[in-house]
């Protein structure tokens, strides 16, 4: 059974940082691997997803890596703004032989960009 | 125009009453989720649901039951409710496959 796990649960930095937030899961039987925001009270946003095949994929400031063989996938944050402050959650879609594409969460990233 | 919209936004019940929530998209996708979010914020997939197959996360109880009328739409409804079913229930979409997923903005059920 598939276990994403994200590491801090909770990190605080100051404006203009660069930063990483992990995740790790315990098979790495997956189609792919995906990165989402989750503002309080809000549903959530999609921001990379990396296919089963890729190694890294990028959109504006966000840079997402994958290795599958490690477990492991980054999500990078490059000069981080007050407005990124949100939760960052981790999902993958293990294989299932049953034709279903159902995300496997982690407990998610609290990030805090302080002004 | 929003892609994946949920009704209502938040829902406060009596313990035993019989709910739904409704879910629609506008994306034209073939598949779509519902997941809980529980009160320390963890997110699990209940169902997820084509025009070919439904398939249900083992752990959900009976109690729940997804239903589509139509492609755009996937409501659930939930029969008996308890005081562990106050959660946030989203919604989600997705075109083909492993493709990403589209969240709904949620619904906040509150069982009293």
């Amino acid at each position: 059974k598939q276990e994403v796990t994200q590491i801090p649960a909770a990190l605080s930095v100051p404006e203009g940082e660069n930063l990483v937030l992990n995740c790790s899961f315990t098979d790495s039987a997956i189609y792919n691997l995906q990165w989402f925001r989750q503002d309080p009270g809000k549903g959530l946003t999609s921001l990379l997803l990396i296919q089963s095949s890729q190694r890294e994929q990028t959109s504006g400031r966000l840079n997402a890596s994958l290795d599958k063989s490690s477990g492991r996938s980054t999500l990078y944050i490059a000069a981080s703004q007050p407005g990124d402050s949100a939760t960052y959650l981790c999902a993958a879609i293990p294989y299932s032989g049953a034709g279903s594409y159902q995300l496997t969460f982690g407990k998610g990233t609290k990030l805090s960009v302080i002004p | 125009d929003t892609a994946v919209s949920q009704t209502p936004k938040y829902l406060v019940t009596q313990m035993g009453n019989d709910k739904s929530i409704k879910c629609e998209q506008n994306l034209g996708h073939d598949t779509m989720y519902w997941y809980k979010q529980d009160s320390k914020k963890f997110l699990k997939i209940m169902f997820s649901y084509n025009n070919k197959e439904l398939i249900i996360n083992e752990t959900v109880p009976n109690r729940f039951s997804p239903k589509s009328p139509d492609k755009a739409h996937l409501n659930l409804h939930i029969n008996s409710l308890e005081l562990g079913d106050s959660a946030v229930y989203f919604c989600a979409s997705s075109g083909q496959g492993s493709d990403t997923q589209y969240f709904g903005p949620g619904t906040r059920l509150t069982v009293l």
